[in-house]
């Protein structure tokens, strides 16, 4: 159980273009999502924590405008990356919990690798 | 800062051996847990101890906790190839999130 989907699992495309992530769990309700950064070799930068219904609240730094998540439903959150720049290559993750997030295990999807040309 | 600090940072063991890496973080937790990460991969949740507890275990996995030191251990018996990766420490301290640590990367070498 607590299986969570993450989508696209790689994305390569032009400067400028803007790309979306889905974060789905599959088999549970998330009341909250995490949205995490990781460079290689280096631990997980959580960006923005997201709960249904209501507006992510993003890490600081981590620009709301450039980063637009949206947690439309207790199984879904989405992460776009607008007018994606050579810099914002990265590994995404995403997470998902249900009761007390920090007081329980997060479930993890697979990643999502970014290559901004 | 909450975040754990995993120690040694690198390990590379003969398979059949015990693994074992600590954690340390600096201020109070409600509980401290563990994940595996595969090269590529996502985060996979192994276990999770909280405050109260001292000890902890799950199949071939050991986890201890003291409180007084503000560190963890995580113990990998008898290690498999397939036990290769990167291992993170966790805190929990009731503030709707994890703090991860900087992880740890253990070969297991057949």
């Amino acid at each position: 159980g607590a299986v969570v989907s993450q989508h696209p699992s790689w994305v390569i495309c032009k400067s400028g273009t803007s790309v979306k992530i889905e974060c789905r769990s599959l088999d549970f309700q998330a009341t909250t999502m995490f949205w995490y950064r990781q460079f290689p070799k280096q631990s997980l930068m959580l960006m923005a924590t997201s709960n249904e219904g209501s507006k992510a609240t993003y890490e600081q730094g981590v620009e709301k405008d450039k980063f637009l998540i949206n947690h439309a439903s207790l199984t879904l959150s989405t992460l776009t990356v607008t007018s994606a720049h050579p810099e914002d290559s990265s590994f995404y993750i995403c997470s998902a919990s249900f009761g007390a997030a920090g007081d329980q295990p997060q479930h993890f999807g697979d990643g999502t690798r970014l290559s901004i040309l | 800062s909450q975040q754990g600090e995993e120690d040694p940072q690198a390990l590379s063991i003969q398979e059949g051996e015990n693994a074992t890496m600590n954690c340390s973080y600096k201020t109070s937790i409600n509980n401290l847990q563990w994940y595996r990460q595969n090269s590529g991969r996502g985060l996979v949740h192994l276990i999770l101890i909280r405050s109260n507890e001292r000890e902890k275990h799950s199949g071939r996995l050991r986890v201890t906790l003291d409180t007084s030191k503000k560190s963890s251990s995580l113990l990998i018996t008898a290690s498999r190839a397939a036990d290769t990766a990167s291992y993170f420490c966790a805190c929990g301290s009731g503030n709707n999130r994890l703090a991860f640590g900087k992880g740890n990367q253990v070969v297991v070498i057949p």
